[in-house]
């Protein structure tokens, strides 16, 4: 059965230091791999994906993941983080392209400070 | 966005009664989800559907039911709704390009 951790609940940064959010999956084999990001009291908006190909993916807000077969890892990352990136942020796996039955994590809060 | 909308934005039930919750599209997209979101589980799949009268569960469906009877709306029913069952529902389609689009969802409150 596929699955996801992330490990941080919560991460406090301060405005324009850099942030690496982690996640961790379990599947066996080539997974597709999302990053989703809710503002306070919003939907879920897609932050960027991986499906194939190069394993450093480019998102949207300035974002981008690094997929890391031998560490089964999918992690999040900005050089300088703004204060309207305070949200939770979301990693999801599926099994294939279609129908993906999407597994997700338990969400890491970000906190972003002045 | 996207074309997916759900209704209603926000409800208050009593234990024991019936309550449905709808999903809409606009784009002719095969599958559809339901989620449910909670403090500390995320996002959990309670069933989805992959065509016109064609659903299957997810691994939270216990007490939920669902029906597709055209591609546009997928409706997500609580039998008999319980405390437990208080909750954020999303729902979700899978575009060309894949991974989701979410709807905006419905916040349950069950009392």
């Amino acid at each position: 059965a596929q699955s996801v951790t992330q490990p941080d609940i919560h991460i406090t940064v301060s405005e324009g230091a850099s942030l690496e959010l982690r996640c961790n999956y379990s599947y066996g084999a080539t997974p597709y791999l999302f990053w989703y990001v809710q503002s306070p009291g919003q939907g879920l908006q897609l932050l960027l994906k991986y499906f194939s190909g190069d394993t450093l993916v480019q998102g949207i807000k300035g974002f981008e993941a690094e997929f890391k077969r031998s560490q089964s890892s999918f992690n999040l990352r900005k050089p300088s983080v703004h204060w309207s990136d305070a949200a939770e942020y979301f990693c999801a796996v599926g099994p294939y392209f279609g129908n993906e039955k999407l597994t997700f994590g338990t969400g890491t809060r970000l906190t972003i400070i002045p | 966005d996207a074309g997916i909308t759900q209704s209603p934005r926000h409800k208050v039930t009593e234990t024991g009664t019936p309550v449905t919750l709808r999903c809409h599209q606009t784009e002719n997209h095969r599958y559809m989800y339901w989620y449910r979101q909670d403090p500390g589980h995320g996002l959990r799949l309670i069933h989805y559907s992959y065509g016109v009268k064609d659903t299957d569960k997810g691994e939270v469906s216990d007490g939920y039911s669902v029906s597709r009877s055209k591609t546009e709306d997928f409706l997500l029913t609580l039998e008999s709704a319980t405390s437990s069952q208080t909750s954020v529902y999303f729902c979700a389609i899978t575009p060309a390009d894949g991974g989701y689009t979410f709807g905006s969802g419905t916040r349950l409150t069950v009392v």
